[in-house]
């Protein structure tokens, strides 16, 4: 099946201690991005990656970083977490006309 | 830089009524412009897309029409029912780069 996965779906943490979020496709998708929603701000892109080892910064990209080793995955890293990062996040995924996206299933994440 | 905005943010309608959602673009580049459905506690997904080359399609209940020259483009939904209730977000593409931009979301409720 076609799909995007993320891990984990719900976490809960403290400020300042790393984390990781993964995601994952099997659709050999060349472009993968990271958004977060937040009430009443939609989905704002975070980071996106146009291939392997290509990355470049969304709209709000401060205090996040991504790798894109390899094409399947894109994970999300918060070095130093702080409590305005609380959020839900989303992996995405699209070919090569980069346009219809795919979307995870969402990763709520709390940072007390 | 680019934005897209959409209106209204909420919407409430009785079902089978009509639901009409606007939105607006900046990027004159823009050239594809997908709509997507996302129900409570779930990921969001594509609905209906139209591209700049087409001003209107449609999907059995569900519109989408496009206007270039004003940039606008809007979302209409015909016969509304309870399962329609979700929040939609409009979205266009970033150009050549195909990033998407999404709108803020409209919160569709429909009332039996």
């Amino acid at each position: 099946e076609a799909q995007v996965t993320q891990n984990p779906r719900y976490l809960i943490t403290v400020t300042g201690k790393k984390l990781t979020v993964t995601c994952s496709q099997n659709m050999n998708h060349e472009y993968m991005s990271w958004y977060r929603q937040d009430p009443g701000l939609g989905l704002r892109q975070i980071y996106y990656s146009m291939n392997v080892e290509v990355t470049d910064k969304g709209d709000v990209p401060e205090g996040y970083k991504v790798s894109r080793k390899e094409k399947r995955n894109f994970p999300l890293i918060l070095e130093s977490p702080s409590p305005n990062q609380t959020s839900l996040y989303f992996c995405a995924s699209s070919g090569q006309g980069r346009e219809t996206q795919y979307f995870g299933p969402g990763t709520r994440l709390l940072v007390l | 830089g680019e934005n897209v905005e959409q209106h209204p943010s909420t919407l409430s309608v009785q079902e089978g009524d009509s639901a009409v959602i606007k939105c607006t673009y900046s990027d004159s580049a823009s050239n594809y412009f997908p709509w997507y459905k996302q129900e409570l506690g779930k990921r969001p997904q594509l609905i209906i897309d139209i591209r700049s080359n087409v001003g209107e399609k449609k999907d059995q209940r569900i519109a989408v029409t496009l206007n270039k020259t004003a940039k606008h483009f809007s979302l209409h939904i015909t016969e509304t029912q309870p399962e329609d209730s979700a929040v939609y977000f409009c979205a266009a593409n970033r150009g050549s780069q195909g990033n998407l931009i999404f709108g803020k979301g409209t919160k569709l409720s429909v009332k039996p």
